[in-house]
């Protein structure tokens, strides 16, 4: 089955305590973004890849750090999560590396920072 | 700066009426305008999209309409079903040197009344 997975879905955590949320795609998409979605602000991208060797920041990119070491996976990484960074998370792909249409998204990653 | 605006942020309507969901965007470069649906604890999946060269598209029970000179989208479901409610979310593309970026609105909660 298509689809994008993430890891964990849920997480508590406290401030200070490096998490890493991972992403994973099998559809062999060249493009791959990382979302927090908050109240009222609809969905905010992180980071962004274009392909293997491009990789850049988003709207948001404070706090966070990504990498793209192979084409499936985009990793999302918390140095030193704040409570701020307390959100639902989703990683997304698309086909295209310049992405020219439809967004998969991944069932998200709730994560809380105490 | 880029820019999406969405309205209302909530709307109740009862089953079988009509819901229209509007949408502003800020770069008259934007060239693509897709809709997703985010029920309740899902992530969001496309629903309908339109490009800036069509005025308007329509899949079955709903619709979008493009008013580029206003800078305008709006999103129409018709015969309302309870399967309808969901948080709706409109995006504008804008394409940059080498890829396209998306901006999303801030979300509409629809709920359908039965």
């Amino acid at each position: 089955e298509a689809q994008v997975t993430q890891n964990p879905r849920y997480l508590i955590t406290v401030t200070g305590k490096k998490l890493t949320v991972t992403c994973s795609q099998n559809m062999n998409h060249e493009y791959m973004s990382w979302y927090r979605q908050d109240p009222g602000l609809g969905l905010r991208q992180i980071y962004y890849s274009m392909n293997v060797e491009v990789t850049d920041k988003g709207d948001v990119p404070e706090g966070y750090k990504v990498s793209r070491k192979e084409k499936r996976n985009f990793p999302l990484i918390l140095e030193s999560p704040s409570p701020n960074q307390t959100s639902l998370y989703f990683c997304a792909s698309s086909p295209f590396s310049g992405y020219t249409g439809e967004l998969f998204f991944g069932e998200g990653s709730r994560l809380t920072v105490l | 700066g880029e820019n999406v605006e969405q309205h209302p942020s909530t709307l109740s309507v009862q089953e079988g009426d009509s819901a229209v969901i509007k949408c502003t965007y800020s770069d008259s470069a934007s060239n693509y305008f897709p809709w997703y649906k985010q029920e309740l604890g899902k992530r969001p999946q496309l629903i309908i999209d339109i490009r800036s060269n069509v005025g308007e598209k329509k899949d079955q029970r709903i619709a979008v309409t493009l008013n580029k000179t206003a800078k305008h989208f709006s999103l129409h479901i018709t015969e309302t079903q309870p399967e309808d409610s969901a948080v709706y979310f409109c995006a504008a593309s804008i394409r940059k040197t080498s890829y396209d970026k998306v901006i999303f609105g801030p979300g509409t909660s629809l709920s359908v009344i039965p």
